[in-house]
């Protein structure tokens, strides 16, 4: 079945520094692929997202690209800062006519100043 | 404009007893889905409708387990006969139409199944 796999947490960085978080993902078809952050007392919210091969998503200074020969949607940014800290969440949409979203497990980032 | 709202916020109630939990969408969103995440994972889809139609419920864990939508915007799903492995955050997220790739989450419920 799909499922979507990320490096565990938590991830502690301190302020300017250069992250990644690496997700991986298994699926049949052609899945979209999206990065969703979840921020202290707050909700859900979607970050980016890629909707096809080589397709690189972007918001607030991170990215991500949508790499099929190695299923990876590794998020990136290159300098994290005390605000940036959450919860990180990696997710696909199978393609289906659902739209239901498969997510994995979360990475804590906490930056430091 | 409003989001999406969830009520209540906090919820604690004893083994064996029947609870409802209720999502207001985005006014117009017509796809409506249901997930419930437990403590240091990901959210896990439940159900999700289209319409006042369940479309998709194959996210459901046994048949304790209902949701409805009568009118198309407002959606409550009910939970009987609780068990304490019931206790987790209940998430709901709208989006105008099933494929438009964005959901929009409310900020949960959090159940305690004592």
């Amino acid at each position: 079945g799909n499922s979507v796999t990320q490096m565990e947490g938590p991830v502690t960085l301190s302020e300017e520094a250069f992250l990644t978080i690496n997700c991986t993902y298994t699926a049949t078809g052609y899945p979209s692929l999206f990065w969703y952050v979840q921020y202290p007392g707050e909700g859900l919210q979607l970050l980016l997202k890629a909707t096809k091969a080589d397709d690189k998503g972007s918001n607030k200074g991170f990215e991500a690209t949508y790499r099929k020969e190695t299923t990876s949607f590794h998020l990136e940014k290159g300098s994290v800062q005390v605000s940036d800290s959450a919860v990180y969440f990696c997710a696909l949409s199978d393609g289906s006519n659902t739209g239901k979203l498969i997510f994995g497990q979360g990475t804590t980032l906490q930056v430091k100043p | 404009g409003a989001g999406v709202s969830q009520t209540p916020s906090n919820k604690v109630t004893e083994k064996g007893k029947y609870v409802e939990l209720r999502c207001d969408p985005i006014s117009g969103h017509t796809a409506l889905y249901w997930y419930r995440q437990s403590l240091g994972q990901g959210p896990e889809f439940l159900i999700y409708f289209q319409g006042t139609g369940a479309a998709d419920d194959s996210g459901l864990p046994n048949d304790r387990f209902f949701a409805v939508r009568p009118e198309g915007s407002v959606s409550t799903l009910k939970i009987q006969r609780t068990e304490r492995g019931d206790s987790a955050v209940y998430l709901c997220a709208s989006s105008p139409q099933r494929d438009s790739y964005e959901q929009y989450f409310g900020p949960g419920t959090r159940l305690t199944v004592t």
